[in-house]
């Protein structure tokens, strides 16, 4: 199965931040990764997929690059509503996520 | 509106069984992989199963394999998730998944609220 690693497992930051999480595969998966939020008490929500494809509805601070082995999730400008656990996950053969990076408020 | 709801958890002893539920509305399941993913108390998400629009393409993380099985009842727009020989470590929220696509990618578009399971003695 292909392993996903995700760092930092965590960090705080501060409103109006640019905040980078980075994502890598155990081995290549194209661009066959997907970014998900999850806040405490929710049901996680698709970002990104397929690396770097916006889903609808998804404010535009947000932006997936990467392929093969690394990947990276960007807010451009962090908002209180950020706040949350991100996991990345591929969908190159049978799914896995990443352990996730918890985003919190300095 | 898509939507996916989640039944039949509680508390279950090691060793014993139990079946999960996830009504769908909305869309066909016949038209999509449903997946099953769940999260334990204060950790992350993990895949555990899948199962094919015509129910003929099924798959199984390594760490629920030959214990849960997958079915899906295409008629009632239902899937389930027969849990056997249960343990300590399957104490998460249960969560059934949608997987849409785009251009052959793949992405969990929608997920119901989820359903708990505590397996203690």
């Amino acid at each position: 199965d292909i392993k996903m690693t995700q760092s930092p497992s965590s960090l705080s930051a501060s409103v109006g931040d640019r905040v980078t999480l980075t994502c890598r595969a155990s081995q290549d998966i194209s661009r066959y990764l997907n970014w998900y939020q999850q806040k405490p008490g929710e049901v996680p929500k698709l970002l990104i997929y397929a690396a770097s494809r916006l889903q609808s509805g998804v404010p535009s601070r947000f932006s997936g690059t990467g392929s093969e082995t690394f990947f990276t999730l960007t807010i451009s400008s962090l908002q209180p509503e950020d706040f949350a656990t991100y996991y990345c996950q591929q969908s190159y053969n049978v799914r896995t996520f990443g352990p996730g990076t918890k985003v919190e408020i300095k | 509106q898509v939507q996916l709801v989640e039944s039949g958890g509680g508390l279950v002893k090691p060793g014993e069984s139990l079946r999960l539920s996830c009504a769908a509305s909305g869309f066909s399941i016949s038209d999509h992989y449903i997946h099953w993913i769940r999260q334990a108390p204060g950790r992350g998400l993990e895949w555990i199963s899948y199962i094919s629009g015509r129910g003929d393409n099924t798959n199984y993380a390594d760490s629920v394999r030959g214990r849960f099985t997958i079915s899906r009842d295409n008629a009632k727009n239902s899937l389930f998730l027969h849990l056997e020989s249960v343990r300590a470590e399957d104490t998460a929220i249960y969560y059934c998944a949608r997987e849409g696509d785009t251009d052959a990618y793949f992405f969990f578009d929608s997920w119901g609220r989820g359903t708990l399971v505590v397996v203690s003695s």
